[in-house]
């Protein structure tokens, strides 16, 4: 069971440029997360799934875009970056939709934008 | 607005003692408030889970209390190890739909 998993791990991108952070989980859960970690800051909700097939905004959810690709993925792309987008990207899951849970977080991608 | 306070300065504990942390919220009625366990470059860990019905929880030697009057939870280690030496995050679930609002957190350090 490895829980919930990010790639990559370390990510370097100009500003302009794309990416996708990946995120995956082999425990069957029907929610996942995406949040972002800055210094001095707490962990702010971007976007979230519910359940497969639905996606909804969070606290910060400007300049990304996500993809419930089936229940194991959830996919968070940037389209533009911008160097305010540099933060440690967390993922995570909740076995239960709509209503309080356990969350399960993944390892975190650590994204730089010069 | 609203805020979700955690002491920004760390606390240094001696071995054996009890670590209290404060969690205040304002301008927010959570529904449910949950700790986490984060150590550096890591994830964070979910630690306990209170409802805004339940006045404490424990598991081993972890206790949390909500006062929703207060608008406080405090967070305890007891018999502290160093081991626990970690930072502590405060999540508030305003609607019972896990969209959770965390505080930034607290560091503990428990020296030997």
């Amino acid at each position: 069971n490895a829980g919930v998993t990010q790639t990559p791990k370390f990510q370097v991108l100009k500003t302009g440029q794309s990416m996708t952070l990946q995120c995956a989980q082999d425990m069957n859960h029907n929610s996942m997360y995406w949040y972002r970690q800055d210094p001095g800051m707490g962990l702010r909700l971007i976007y979230y799934s519910a359940s497969e097939g639905t996606t909804d905004k969070g606290e910060v959810p400007n300049g990304y875009n996500v993809s419930r690709l089936n229940k194991r993925e959830f996919s968070l792309r940037l389209e533009s970056a911008a160097p305010s987008q540099t933060s440690v990207y967390f993922c995570a899951s909740s076995e239960l939709a709509g209503t309080t849970d356990t969350q399960y977080f993944g390892p975190g991608t650590r994204l730089t934008v010069l | 607005s609203q805020k979700i306070e955690q002491n920004s300065e760390a606390l240094n504990i001696q071995e054996g003692k009890t670590a209290t942390l404060t969690c205040n919220y304002t301008n927010y009625s959570p529904a449910y408030l949950q700790w986490y366990r984060q150590d550096p470059g890591r994830g964070p860990v979910f630690l306990l889970l209170i409802r805004e019905n339940e006045k404490e929880k424990r598991k081993e030697r972890l206790k949390v209390t909500f006062d929703t009057t207060l608008k406080q939870s405090l967070f305890h280690i007891t018999a502290s190890q160093p081991a626990d030496s970690a930072t502590y995050l405060c999540a508030l679930d305003m609607d019972g739909n896990n969209r959770l609002a965390f505080g930034k957190g607290n560091q503990v350090v428990v020296i030997p």
